[in-house]
């Protein structure tokens, strides 16, 4: 049971547009969002984050948006460079977490290519 | 640098052979964690430790096994069990106390059963 879903396995992006990622998940108990970009043969490394109390979170040309009616959240990238190209994971907190340890449960991820 | 170091980069078993890779930090995290990627799956649980001496399965852990005998090191071992182990597997750490969320990521051992 897929509880976190990026549905869109690649998105191509202009560069200077804007670039939006999406995410669904199922399980109402998540309380804390976050998106991670991955390099090839590199480990992922955090971008932005949300928890449920907030409906936006901004940092610099990256932003997310969390509809918790809709279980839904995205990522905004504007305007899109060419190193915004990379595999981008939605994770989320909260469901099921034993105390102490975060498990995270993640997306299938988002190839972005951004064309110059 | 504080970091987490996950070494062979690259890794190539041989069909019924055990292979342990190695995650070490010096993050000064308690908690670690072990996790698997395969293309379109995204990221699967292996196994997680949340202080030293103590591990839980995650949701893949069968044919993997791990020791948390340092707090600074999580060892995996893919043991001749796991029946498809060709993956990219990363390690993770994290703090457990506080409002913080996330993890720190190490890049990542490629192994290929050959």
């Amino acid at each position: 049971d897929q509880q976190v879903k990026q549905n869109s396995p690649s998105l191509s992006v202009q560069e200077g547009r804007i670039s939006i990622l999406n995410c669904d998940y199922t399980n109402s108990m998540f309380d804390y969002f976050l998106w991670y970009k991955k390099y090839p043969a590199e480990g992922p490394t955090f971008l932005i984050s949300i928890s449920s109390i907030k409906d936006k979170n901004e940092d610099g040309r990256f932003t997310v948006f969390l509809n918790k009616s809709a279980k839904h959240l995205s990522l905004h990238i504007v305007p899109s460079q060419p190193g915004d190209s990379a595999v981008y994971f939605c994770a989320a907190s909260g469901g099921g977490r034993i105390q102490g340890a975060q498990k995270l449960v993640f997306g299938q991820g988002t190839r972005l290519t951004i064309n110059p | 640098d504080g970091g987490i170091t996950q070494s062979p980069k690259y890794l190539f078993r041989k069909e019924g052979q055990n292979v342990t890779l190695s995650c070490e930090q010096n993050l000064n995290h308690d908690a670690m964690y072990w996790y698997r990627q395969d293309p379109g799956q995204g990221l699967r649980l292996i196994y997680y430790s949340q202080i030293v001496n103590d591990f839980q399965k995650g949701d893949i852990a069968e044919g993997y096994s791990v020791s948390r005998e340092k707090k600074e090191s999580f060892p995996l071992t893919v043991t001749s069990a796991q029946k498809n182990p060709t993956a990219f597997y990363l390690c993770a750490s994290s703090i457990v106390t506080g409002t913080a969320y996330g993890y720190t990521f190490g890049s990542g051992t490629r192994l290929t059963v050959v």
